[in-house]
């Protein structure tokens, strides 16, 4: 099992370009979620979703939107990239109610100049 | 408004003595709390957690603490290794909600 697996690894765009970022899981895992970590901020989450076909805003959702594609894969999408959104984002899932362990992806280091 | 805050940025421990990592939070809400554990360039991993029903869970050589009235966990690592030098991060979460809030993380280092 890869587990979870995000895509790309390293990005720089320039203020104003769109992106995507990729995140699929290979756990069966019911949930999904998008976090950003930025120095001294800890993880922040961006939006989840709780199950294939819903998703939710969490405590920083400005700027980005997402989309459960299925069960798998659950992508993050910046529209018009700006300076503040140079962060890491982690994707993570969670196996479903009752069991809060969640399990990380590896990253993915974007730089907007 | 910080929910889950941890006080303490670093902390440097002799290999074989306790790491003890601290953890607050002001939202009675939450009934679920967890301990990751982030290597650079790394996702972070889970490591441990507990529920508001206990107030104790060990799993080898890592225990949590929680004190409800208080508010406030705590991370004991007995003892310490080299490989335990990362950043820790506590997360807690609210029964019926999918949502997790993380503490902003303590850099452990631990001297050989």
């Amino acid at each position: 099992n890869a587990g979870v697996t995000q895509t790309p690894k390293f990005q720089v765009l320039k203020t104003g370009q769109s992106m995507t970022l990729q995140c699929a899981q290979d756990m069966n895992h019911n949930s999904m979620y998008w976090y950003r970590q930025d120095p001294g901020m800890g993880l922040r989450l961006i939006y989840y979703s709780a199950s294939e076909g819903t998703t939710d805003k969490g405590e920083v959702p400005n700027g980005y939107n997402v989309s459960r594609l299925n069960k798998r894969e659950f992508s993050l999408r910046l529209e018009s990239a700006a300076p503040s959104q140079t962060s890491v984002y982690f994707c993570a899932s969670r196996s479903g109610t009752g069991i809060y362990e969640q399990y990380f992806g590896p990253g993915t280091r974007l730089t907007v100049t | 408004d910080q929910q889950v805050k941890q006080n303490s940025p670093s902390l440097s421990v002799q290999e074989g003595r306790i790491s003890i990592l601290n953890c607050d939070y002001t939202n009675s809400m939450f009934d679920y709390f967890l301990w990751y554990k982030k290597y650079p360039a790394e996702g972070p991993t889970f490591l441990i957690s507990i529920s508001s029903i206990k107030d104790k869970n060990e799993d080898g050589r890592f225990t949590v603490f929680l004190n409800k009235s208080a508010k406030h966990l705590s991370l004991h690592i007995v003892p310490s290794q080299p490989g335990d030098s990362a950043v820790y991060f506590c997360a807690a979460s609210a029964s019926g909600t999918y949502k997790y809030i993380f503490g902003t993380g303590t850099r452990l280092k631990v001297l050989a």
